[in-house]
């Protein structure tokens, strides 16, 4: 069964620290992997998009990492702002005969403090 | 940039009524998807459609049904909302042809349905 798990769950930090969140995956075959960024009651945003051969992808602040081989995602935020408290998905793509399949995370919910 | 909208924010509805909840992709994607969002569940696939007429079920079906008559919208349909379905509901779209570097799907801004 295609399983994304994400730690921590929540995650409270203090304005202008860095954090990191962490995504594994057991998703079958492994076509990309993305983070998404969720503000509360608004939809989710895409982040980063990474397919096997990446390992690395920068947005701004955020910097996503995949080790595919060992079928870890994190996501690296530098230098906190206010405007991260957000819950942030990872999604993984498989892409069979059937088409392609996304298998979301639980999410992991930031606070940011000033 | 990639616009979904989705037809209302909020939506309270009283058991057994028949709810419609319309979401509109502007470009010209052929996948859409249906999703709900509960607190410690994430998103959870119900429906999603790669074609005008198509549709195919997702991981939670049962209670929903989804009408896609035009390529732009795809509306879901609870035929007699119960209060299991309180949630939050999130549209999505998607292009069919998924590119080297892989394809993001696009999220409206969700749909919170209260149904007491």
């Amino acid at each position: 069964k295609n399983q994304v798990e994400q730690s921590p769950q929540s995650l409270i930090i203090l304005e202008g620290k860095n954090c990191t969140l962490q995504c594994n995956y057991t998703v079958s075959p492994f076509s990309n992997l993305r983070w998404y960024k969720q503000d509360t009651g608004r939809g989710p945003v895409s982040l980063t998009i990474m397919t096997f051969s990446e390992n690395t992808k920068s947005n701004g602040r955020y910097t996503a990492t995949l080790d595919a081989d060992t079928k870890q995602s994190s996501l690296h935020i530098t230098a906190s702002q206010l405007s991260d408290s957000a819950s942030y998905i990872c999604v993984v793509s498989a892409t069979n005969n059937a088409g392609n399949m996304l298998t979301f995370g639980g999410g992991t919910r930031l606070m940011v403090k000033p | 940039d990639v616009k979904v909208t989705q037809s209302s924010r909020y939506l309270v509805k009283r058991t057994g009524e028949k709810v419609f909840l319309e979401c509109v992709q502007d470009m010209d994607h052929e996948n859409m998807f249906w999703y709900r969002q509960d607190p410690g569940l994430g998103l959870r696939l119900i429906y999603f459609s790669y074609d005008v007429k198509m549709k195919e079920k997702g991981d939670i079906p049962e209670g929903y049904s989804v009408s896609r008559e035009k390529k732009e919208r795809f509306s879901l349909i609870l035929e007699s909302a119960s209060t299991n379905q309180t949630s939050m509901y999130l549209c999505a779209s998607m292009r069919a042809r998924i590119a080297r570097g892989g394809e993001t799907q696009y999220f409206g801004p969700g749909t919170r349905l209260l149904v007491l």
